[in-house]
């Protein structure tokens, strides 16, 4: 059974910082790897997603690394500002297609 | 709007009756999601269904019931409602190849 963890459960950075989000997985057979944004009291918003294939992505400040041999993806977030405070989730699809394991989250807080 | 809206927003109901939380999405996507949000136990999945007429268990699935007789749609109903299941209740949807597109949520509270 795949199982997610996410590492630091929370961090907290002042603002400017270069900052790294780090996903682990147990099972190496994945089919895709995405990173969602999750604001208190709100939705998840998709920032980026990495396909097996593939070994990073890159999207303005955000950039997502992908190590399926070794379990574990990374989340690159550079210069950072208090608006990227949020919960940052990473969730793995499994080589079937068919579904989606979630990490529990990193509560990120930048501070100004 | 294109994309995936879910109905309520909020709701509140008492234990033992029948809820039911809606899910529509506008691109056809095949693959449509059912996930719970508690503290402490992150998101679980509930239900899936990887086509109309084709659903299936998920991790959390006791006292939940899906369909999907179209593609745009996945209702999800909760025949008689627990104080359990208390939760923030998210759909979504994908294509194989692409990622998980959520909608807002429904916050449910169950007295």
């Amino acid at each position: 059974k795949q199982e997610v963890t996410q590492i630091p459960a929370a961090l907290s950075v002042p603002e400017g910082e270069n900052l790294v989000l780090n996903c682990s997985f147990t099972d190496s057979a994945i089919y895709n790897l995405q990173w969602f944004r999750q604001d208190p009291g709100k939705g998840l918003t998709s920032l980026l997603l990495i396909q097996s294939s593939q070994r990073e992505q890159t999207s303005g400040r955000l950039n997502a690394s992908l190590d399926k041999s070794s379990g574990r993806s990374t989340l690159y977030i550079a210069a950072s500002q208090p608006g990227d405070s949020a919960t940052y989730l990473c969730a793995v699809r499994d080589n079937y297609g068919q579904n989606f394991v979630f990490g529990p989250g990193t509560r990120l807080s930048v501070l100004p | 709007d294109a994309g995936i809206t879910q109905s309520p927003r909020y709701k509140i109901t008492e234990t033992g009756r029948q809820v039911t939380l809606m899910c529509h999405q506008t691109w056809s996507h095949s693959y449509m999601f059912w996930y719970r949000q508690d503290l402490g136990h992150g998101l679980r999945l509930i239900y899936y269904s990887a086509a109309a007429d084709i659903t299936d268990k998920g991790e959390v699935p006791d006292g939940y019931v899906v369909s999907r007789s179209k593609t745009e749609n996945f209702p999800l109903t909760l025949e008689s409602a627990t104080r359990s299941q208390t939760s923030v209740y998210f759909c979504a949807s994908s294509e194989r190849q692409w990622g998980l597109f959520f909608g807002s949520g429904t916050q449910l509270s169950v007295l």
